[in-house]
């Protein structure tokens, strides 16, 4: 079992839909991080959040809305979604050391959410 | 050129053999290597890092890493049917975690 929890493990969605990815950790990591991960290739980024705030978004459309409402939790607000998006989608927590070692900790992965988009 | 690279096909190997897996990185500045292991439809699963060069053992993983060569490598000692997975290599470079494409491994009995 995993420490970083996602919800819901399956969705499908229609592309009118609007929808939320639900990720929780307890391990008292500042950092929280999205991926996404089509089959058979490695995850790719999507967003990090270090102390609660944006620090990296990797271009990702704005059909894909983070937020981190407090240091245990990260949402992914989906809507109009394409059928390309189908994909697993991975949250991740690390803990943040001083720079310049600030992104060096291990990331430790959720179960992930598979979603369908329709 | 990717950040990291792992170019070598699936891997077949006997059980209770010796696994090898290659990595390269492009990022001199990369500080922290990751080995994630992956089963099919599951997320990835930490089982090694390393920050310094040499080796470094737990169990039957050891992890390699050479910084003037750029070049990470994980041997997984006594191949198990379990450790039938993909493998991914990470580095962090440019404030970010950057993943290879993956190394299967199949183990077979």
């Amino acid at each position: 079992d995993t420490e970083v929890t996602q919800t819901p493990k399956h969705l499908v969605m229609g592309m009118t839909n609007k929808k939320s990815l639900k990720c929780e950790q307890h391990m008292g990591h500042r950092a929280m991080y999205w991926y996404k991960q089509k089959a058979k290739k490695p995850p790719e980024l999507m967003f990090v959040y270090s102390y609660e705030k944006l620090s990296i978004n990797e271009s990702v459309p704005s059909r894909f809305s983070p937020e981190c409402p407090n240091s245990s939790l990260l949402n992914l607000h989906l809507h109009a979604l394409q059928p390309e998006d189908s994909a697993l989608y991975l949250c991740a927590s690390s803990q943040l050391r001083p720079a310049p070692r600030a992104y060096n900790s291990p990331l430790h992965f959720g179960n992930g959410t598979r979603l369908t988009v329709t | 050129q990717k950040e990291v690279e792992q170019n070598s096909g699936p891997l077949s190997v006997p059980e209770g053999a010796i696994a090898s897996l290659n990595c390269t990185y492009s990022d001199r500045g990369s500080q922290s290597f990751f080995w994630y292991r992956q089963y099919s439809g599951k997320s990835p699963e930490l089982i090694m890092f390393i920050y310094s060069n040499g080796d470094k053992e737990d169990g039957r993983f050891t992890a390699q890493l050479n910084k003037a060569s750029q070049y990470v490598s994980l041997l997984i000692r006594d191949s198990q049917p379990s450790d039938s997975a993909t493998y991914l290599c990470a580095a962090y470079g440019n404030n970010r975690l950057a993943f290879g494409k993956g190394n299967q491994v199949v183990v077979i009995p």
